[in-house]
């Protein structure tokens, strides 16, 4: 079974732009979810969709943004980039419904705002 | 609101000892335990998950985790660390099947030789 891609894995962006990073899901799963990691912090989640709808969001403001789909792919958009957002992006994708569920982990995409 | 800690944030340990990790958390009820390792610049690899049942739950590359209700403790253990092991530790709780995983701050390993 395929894992769970991300891309780039790398990425400089200025202050104020837009940034689209993206995330092929483990085959089979249904079920994306986006996390924030900061430099020496543990991942903070940003949202999640299931059948291309968020259904659930963390503690991030409406500039953070996704899609998912029909594939199960996904992206995550940030517009208006702060420094702050500087960050490893990590897209972890799931099956819904199957018992025992468990997350699998992309790489991550490394993003620095300069 | 629900939470998670990992007490140590930095642990060092000899190649050949044991290893505990700690992990506590702060939920109403019982939630879905998981315990990821993260190398540098990597994502995070599943070691282990708790849903229910016998709650010594084993895991990948001979870890093993404890679920102790009484004290809302998680904890993570080997018997014999290798070099290989060295890495950032985090566990995770999960409130409901395929909801938000909520994260610990993540415990550092080093191993020395």
């Amino acid at each position: 079974e395929t894992g769970v891609t991300q891309s780039p894995t790398h990425l400089i962006k200025t202050r104020g732009q837009q940034v689209t990073l993206r995330c092929s899901s483990q085959s089979g799963h249904n079920t994306v979810s986006w996390y924030q990691q900061a430099l020496g912090q543990g991942p903070q989640f940003i949202f999640q969709y299931y059948r291309e709808e968020e259904n659930g969001r963390g503690n991030f403001p409406p500039r953070f943004s996704g899609l998912q789909f029909p594939n199960y792919s996904s992206e995550l958009n940030v517009n208006a980039l702060e420094l702050d957002d500087s960050a490893l992006y990590l897209c972890a994708s799931s099956l819904v419904g199957q018992p025992g569920y468990g997350y699998t982990f992309g790489s991550g995409t490394r993003l620095t705002v300069v | 609101a629900q939470s998670v800690t990992q007490p140590d944030i930095h642990i060092t340990v000899s190649e050949g000892a044991s290893l505990e990790l700690r992990c506590n958390y702060s939920y109403g009820a019982t939630p879905y335990l998981f315990w990821y390792v993260q190398s540098p610049g990597q994502g995070l690899q599943l070691l282990l998950k708790y849903f229910s049942g016998d709650t010594l739950v084993q895991g990948i590359k001979g870890f093993e985790a404890e679920f102790k209700r009484s004290q809302s403790s998680f904890n993570l253990r080997k018997p014999s660390v290798h070099w290989s092991d060295a890495a950032e530790y985090f566990c995770a709780v999960g409130l409901n099947q395929g909801g938000k995983l909520i994260f610990g701050q993540g415990t550092e390993l080093s191993v020395k030789p």
